[in-house]
């Protein structure tokens, strides 16, 4: 398997442009997470997907951000419109169980995110 | 919600030192453990996880302890080596909600 897949690997893009992440998770995994890294705040969760369904979106930022996962092999994460304070690098991850924890995160290689 | 506070944030040691780094957790609920290793431009990646039943484990040079009844759980690695540079994570989580992680510790192994 060639584990959890991300694209782009890095965007740059300009304040005010929409912004797309892809994320393919590991065939077979029930469950997909979406981070943002930063240097201030670590690893923070934005939402996670058990079998397609959205869970628990608390952790988006704002309105400007949503997600989708349309079938159990693709997400997407939009950020419309983006704000230099978005940059940061963003990973998907998957597990395996349909609950949300007690167990292993596979993580994506990330997308690194500059918006000028 | 759980809080997980991690320290030191950034840590030095000599090669073949040992490196401990410590956790708390606030949710008396959390029964997973996990420690995570980002290498400089890498993904995070699973080193060693432990359960609420299980007070310490061990992998060759690298050891996790908890400690239910205080809410704290902490990684030893003996032994450094210049490949120990890295960004660990410790992160905690219950049945039924995801992981929550530290800020993270940056690990400098100096030879």
């Amino acid at each position: 398997d060639a584990g959890v897949i991300q694209s782009p690997r890095h965007e740059v893009t300009e304040m005010g442009q929409e912004v797309t992440l892809r994320c393919k998770p590991i065939s077979g995994h029930n469950s997909l997470f979406w981070y943002r890294q930063t240097m201030m705040r670590g690893l923070e969760l934005l939402i996670y997907f058990n079998n397609n369904v959205p869970i628990d979106d608390s952790g988006m930022p704002e309105d400007r951000f949503s997600a989708k996962m349309p079938n159990a092999s693709f997400s997407t994460l939009k950020i419309q419109p983006s704000e230099p304070r978005d940059s940061a690098v963003y990973f998907c991850a998957s597990s395996p169980g349909v609950r949300a924890a007690n167990e292993k995160l596979f993580f994506g290689s990330g997308t690194q995110l500059s918006v000028l | 919600g759980e809080n997980v506070e991690q320290h030191p944030s950034t840590l030095s040691v000599q090669e073949g030192d040992s490196a401990v780094i410590k956790c708390t957790y606030s949710d008396s609920a959390s029964n997973y453990f996990p420690w995570y290793k980002q290498e400089l431009g890498k993904r995070p990646q699973l080193i060693i996880d432990i359960r609420s039943n299980v007070g310490e484990k061990k992998d060759q040079r690298i050891a996790v302890t908890l400690n239910k009844t205080a809410k704290h759980f902490s990684l030893h690695i003996t032994e450094t080596q210049p490949e120990d540079s890295a960004v660990y994570f410790c992160a905690a989580s219950s049945g039924n909600t995801p992981l929550v992680f530290g800020k993270g510790t940056r690990l400098s192994v100096i030879a």
